[in-house]
């Protein structure tokens, strides 16, 4: 699986946008891009994902670079139990099962 | 729709005692997963099982059996534990495998 690099953290006032990066250069053509994040003490919770369109639904939007090296995951409108760990992971989409591989993800919080 | 659910959230052992960790999930997938997250890391998988009636090792599974009693129901036994098992337990699920779906955990210490 390739591998990806997030900030270690970031804040974010309430109500706003908030932008999380992630860099993948060496994904390959067949890896798809994952988000999931975990609120404190929960099992992580799975957001989005994509191949290399930009992609929506009702919790987020992921924007993938036309190289597809980089990718951002956006929150549009912020609140406080948004405050988590977000992980990027970038994964082939079929394939045995096998683990997901969480790496440090990036903690987000969220300010009032 | 409850998706995946675990049983205990909670639950302390003596050293060498055994207990079952139960989860099943309502969303009619193939895949289950066993985890255990220790503090400041990540997830590691113990047992998972591709579809009903499979099971194979993960990168952990030292110390733990598992069971996949139907398509519903995922359960992993710790026959003689040790301290070192202790940890939080999340049971998961999945049809397209990388889209996991996570129980709550349970929150497993080891005297």
């Amino acid at each position: 699986d390739a591998k990806t690099t997030q900030p270690p953290s970031m804040d974010c006032a309430e109500g706003r946008a908030a932008n999380l990066p992630c860099n993948h250069s060496t994904i390959s053509g067949n890896e798809y891009v994952y988000w999931y994040r975990q609120i404190h003490s929960q099992g992580p919770q799975y957001i989005i994902h994509g191949l290399k369109n930009n992609e929506t639904n009702e919790m987020a939007s992921l924007i993938i670079t036309e190289d597809r090296k980089s990718s951002t995951l956006i929150l549009p409108h912020a609140t406080l139990r948004d405050t988590a760990v977000y992980y990027c992971i970038v994964r082939p989409y079929s394939g045995s099962a096998r683990q997901l591989t969480f790496g440090s993800g990036t903690q987000l919080t969220v300010l009032p | 729709n409850a998706g995946v659910t675990q049983t205990p959230k909670f639950q302390v052992l003596k050293t060498g005692q055994s207990m079952t960790l139960q989860c099943a999930q309502d969303m009619n997938h193939n895949s289950m997963y066993w985890y255990r997250q220790d503090p400041g890391m990540g997830l590691r998988l113990i047992y998972y099982s591709a579809s009903e009636g499979t099971t194979d090792k993960g990168e952990v599974p030292n110390g733990y059996n598992v069971s996949r009693l139907n398509k519903r129901e995922f359960s992993l036994r710790l026959e003689s534990a040790a301290p070192s098992q202790t940890s939080v337990y999340f049971c998961a699920s999945s049809e397209t495998r990388p889209t996991q779906y996570f129980g709550p955990g349970t929150r497993l210490t080891v005297l």
